[in-house]
């Protein structure tokens, strides 16, 4: 079945440093692709997505693209905030696209 | 405001007890899935429903019941026969068509077994 892997925490970061959480994907047929993204006690929020190929999902200042002929779907920020500590996690839809598959999770910690 | 309720948050059992965990959404979505969440793992798909009166087990579901009566609510029971229930309890829903796939999150339950 589908499945994705995230590169594992914590990731540590001083503030305004560059961004990369790495995922990768293996598929059959054309998933989408998400990111969430969970702070401390609370459920998780949509980051961004994308639905096909070359696309490019994008919000708060992350972004990700859907990359088909390498499998990923990398998380980047130019300049990060101590704000941005949390849990991310990579997710894609089954092959069925009725049910989501997710990472592990990286946790991100960034020290002002 | 559209969004995804659960409570309790927190939420406090005795071994050998059922308990249920609620879960409502307003956003008119015809699916609705239960998540389970331990500590520096990612989620485990424990039910889902992708219409009223309908459910299908996830990865995990042995220990927990569902009912999905309503199409804003979905129950989680954990049953006794659950044998490690503690753990951060994620509810979810979307409008369930095809290509319309994001799931949204309520602000979950946190269930110890004392």
């Amino acid at each position: 079945g589908n499945s994705v892997t995230q590169m594992e925490g914590p990731v540590t970061l001083s503030e305004e440093a560059f961004l990369t959480i790495n995922c990768t994907y293996t598929a059959t047929g054309y998933p989408s692709l998400f990111w969430y993204v969970q702070y401390p006690g609370e459920g998780l929020q949509l980051l961004l997505k994308a639905t096909k190929a070359d696309d490019k999902g994008s919000n708060k200042g992350f972004e990700a693209t859907y990359r088909k002929e390498t499998t990923s779907f990398h998380l980047e920020k130019g300049s990060v905030q101590v704000s941005d500590s949390a849990v991310y996690f990579c997710a894609l839809t089954d092959r069925y696209g009725n049910k989501l598959v997710f990472g592990a999770g990286t946790i991100l910690r960034v020290k002002s | 405001d559209g969004g995804i309720t659960q409570s309790p948050k927190y939420l406090f059992r005795k071994e050998g007890q059922n308990v249920t965990l609620s879960c409502e959404q307003n956003l008119n979505h015809d699916a609705m899935y239960w998540y389970r969440q331990d500590p520096g793992q990612g989620l485990r798909l424990i039910y889902y429903s992708q219409i009223v009166n309908d459910f299908q087990k996830g990865d995990i579901a042995e220990g927990y019941s569902v009912s999905r009566e309503k199409k804003e609510s979905f129950p989680l029971t954990v049953t006794s026969a659950q044998k490690n229930p503690t753990a951060f309890y994620l509810c979810a829903s979307s409008s369930g068509y095809i290509g319309a796939d994001t799931q949204y999150f309520g602000p979950g339950t946190r269930l110890t077994v004392l």
